[in-house]
């Protein structure tokens, strides 16, 4: 069984521009996470989907926003990138709400 | 409001030693309580998580570790450290059934030869 992919695995932005970020959940698995890892601030929870509803939101900007597909995939966006953005974004899959979380490798953002 | 505090940032120890991470949690409910290792370029992997059964809980490549509720705590250890053990350690909080993880800072674990 395929884990969970993230694409791209690394993407350089500039200041102002926007990016889309792809993850796609282990096959059946309902609920798809999304996590931004910095040296700084550590692991940060962004949302939660499932059923293709946000079920719980962290604390960061509108300018983070996401949502989830019938097919349970799920795509992340941040518009007018800054460069404090620049993170390893991790997406995280799980059978359903609570259950046990598989992590993705990561998409690694650079804003330049 | 929950958090977790990993005291330190990096450990080492020799190979064959004990491996002992600690993690320190506050809660205002009842919690979950996981601990996750991330090797570099990698997402991360669960070891163990404790749901309020067993205290003592015991998980993958030979860690486990222990809910303490006097202490609010719940290290991690493992008798004997190997090589391959050398990784990201993150202990983390969640309190019901949804998948918001609250995670302390990290701890880099070197194992000496």
């Amino acid at each position: 069984k395929a884990g969970v992919t993230q694409t791209p695995r690394y993407l350089i932005k500039t200041r102002g521009q926007q990016v889309t970020l792809s993850c796609s959940p282990i096959s059946g698995h309902r609920s798809v996470s999304w996590y931004q890892q910095t040296p700084g601030q550590g692991l940060q929870f962004l949302f939660e989907y499932f059923s293709e509803t946000q079920r719980n939101k962290g604390n960061f900007p509108g300018r983070f926003s996401g949502r989830q597909f019938s097919n349970s995939r799920s795509e992340m966006n941040v518009s007018t990138l800054e460069l404090g953005d620049s993170a390893l974004y991790l997406c995280a899959s799980s059978l359903n709400l609570g259950e046990k979380l598989f992590f993705g490798s990561g998409t690694q953002l650079s804003v330049l | 409001a929950q958090s977790v505090t990993q005291l330190g940032s990096h450990v080492s120890v020799s190979e064959g030693a004990l491996v002992l991470l600690r993690c320190n949690y506050s809660s205002s409910v009842p919690p979950y309580l996981f601990w996750y290792v991330q090797y570099p370029n990698q997402g991360l992997q669960l070891l163990l998580k404790y749901t309020s059964a067993a205290t003592l809980v015991k998980g993958i490549n030979g860690f486990e570790a222990e809910f303490k509720k006097s202490e609010t705590s719940f290290h991690l250890t493992k008798p004997s450290a190997h090589m391959s053990d050398a990784a990201e350690y993150f202990c983390a909080v969640s309190t019901g059934a949804n998948s918001k993880l609250t995670f302390g800072k990290g701890i880099t674990l070197s194992v000496r030869p």
